[in-house]
């Protein structure tokens, strides 16, 4: 069982530059969410989709766009990079809802520098 | 305004002892709280949680203990093993149908040494 797999692992942008981070679930998990962590900081939740179809903001969406590919993909997008955005970046799955003690399942990060 | 807090940003311990991770929050509305630890250039795996119906929650050598009225947890692993060497991360959220953000803390490095 693969759990949550995330591409890239690392990733060099130049500011101004976009890309997409993808992520990828196959545990049939109904929630899917975008974490990014900075020293210091914690983990800081930019996007999440409750369910297929659905997306909503975080903490921290600014900078970013988010896209529910199907029940199984969840994909983060910068569209122009900025050096601010220079962080690791986790995909995250739940089951469900906290309301149903559904704890998150996290891949294994994608790094990202932004010069 | 942070409103989970681990205020220790690291910890040692000596193996075969207790580890203790504490944990506060201030939002009175939290009911669920996990535990994460975290492997450099891996992704946070989830340990154990505790919803607010209880005061403790037992997994092997992992105990999790709420205490509501501080808005306080904390984490006891005993023994402690080399292997728990890692950063250990709590969360929080609200039961709440329709919520879905899980509210994350800094982070305590635990050393645990030989």
């Amino acid at each position: 069982n693969a759990g949550v797999t995330q591409t890239p692992k690392f990733q060099v942008l130049k500011t101004g530059q976009s890309m997409t981070l993808q992520c990828a679930q196959d545990m049939n998990h109904n929630s899917m969410y975008w974490y990014r962590q900075d020293p210091g900081m914690g983990l800081r939740l930019i996007y999440y989709s409750a369910s297929e179809g659905t997306t909503d903001k975080g903490e921290v969406p600014n900078g970013y766009n988010v896209s529910r590919l199907n029940k199984r993909e969840f994909s983060l997008r910068l569209e122009s990079a900025a050096p601010s955005q220079t962080s690791v970046y986790f995909c995250a799955s739940s089951l469900d809802s906290p309301s149903y003690n559904s704890p998150l399942h996290f891949g294994n990060g994608t790094r990202l520098t932004v010069t | 305004d942070q409103q989970v807090k681990q205020n220790s940003p690291s910890l040692s311990v000596q193996e075969g002892r207790i580890s203790i991770l504490n944990c506060d929050y201030t939002n009175s509305m939290f009911d669920y709280f996990l535990w994460y630890k975290k492997y450099p250039a891996e992704g946070p795996t989830f340990l154990i949680s505790i919803s607010s119906i209880k005061d403790k929650n037992e997994d092997g050598r992992f105990t999790v203990f709420l205490n509501k009225s501080a808005k306080h947890l904390s984490l006891h692993i005993v023994p402690s093993q080399p292997g728990d060497s890692a950063v250990y991360f709590c969360a929080a959220s609200e039961s709440e149908p329709g919520t879905y953000k899980y509210i994350f803390g800094t982070g305590t490095r635990l050393k645990v040494l030989a």
